[in-house]
């Protein structure tokens, strides 16, 4: 089955500051790749999402790019803001059977 | 806003006893996923349904887990024995088309569980 890797577990940055999520995958075969976010006690959000036949996509303060042959993708953010705050999980979803395999977690923390 | 609805939100038992718990996904909604969120990690898929059928359980340990959804929309999900290492958030969520890769995932508030 599919195997996501997702690092760092932690990240600091100062408001304002770049973070960058980065998780691989082991299925060559997934094709769609979504990015959840959760707040302390409530459910996972979906942010943004890319889809294997494309490289980049873009969001307002946020993107996601995508490397097939290396199969990897990143989580962008841009000025961050301390709203930013949460954990965020990969995923990675192989064709035909609308599952879902996600990454362990980043617990990123705005410092204002 | 409708959503997928999970309930109890929290619930506290002792070990070995029994708990379930309940999830409504979007109307209309055909896949459904139990997950297993323990603190600090991702959530790890115990269940998926397709309608009324099961279609991955590969990950639940069934010789105390067990779930249904026997009309195709709500589902239940069950706990017998419990043991300390169920402790966790059991989340629900639904997609709507069946089979489609890519399909975005909706996610109920969580069940937390507690076992003393």
């Amino acid at each position: 089955g599919e195997n996501v890797e997702q690092h760092p577990s932690t990240l600091s940055v100062q408001e304002g500051d770049s973070a960058v999520i980065k998780c691989t995958y082991s299925d060559s075969a997934s094709n769609y790749f979504p990015w959840y976010k959760q707040e302390l006690g409530k459910r996972p959000q979906l942010i943004i999402d890319i889809r294997s036949n494309v490289g980049e996509k873009k969001d307002q303060r946020i993107a996601v790019t995508l490397n097939k042959t290396a199969k990897h993708f990143s989580l962008h953010i841009t000025e961050t803001q301390p709203e930013d705050s949460a954990v965020y999980f990969c995923a990675a979803s192989p064709p035909g059977g609308v599952q879902f395999y996600f990454g362990t977690g980043t617990s990123l923390t705005v410092i204002p | 806003e409708a959503g997928v609805a999970q309930s109890p939100r929290y619930k506290i038992i002792e070990k070995r006893q029994s708990v379930a718990f309940w999830c409504n996904p979007i109307s209309g909604h055909a896949t459904l996923y139990w997950y297993q969120q323990i603190l600090g990690q991702g959530p790890k898929l115990l269940i998926q349904f397709q309608n009324n059928g099961v279609v991955d359980d590969s990950q639940l340990p069934k010789d105390r887990f067990s779930a249904e959804r026997l009309k195709g929309v709500d589902s239940t999900l069950k706990i017998q024995p419990a043991k300390l290492e169920d402790s966790a958030v059991y989340l629900c969520a639904s997609t709507l088309l069946p089979g489609l890769a890519g399909d975005e995932q909706f996610f109920g508030p969580g069940t937390r569980l507690t076992v003393l």
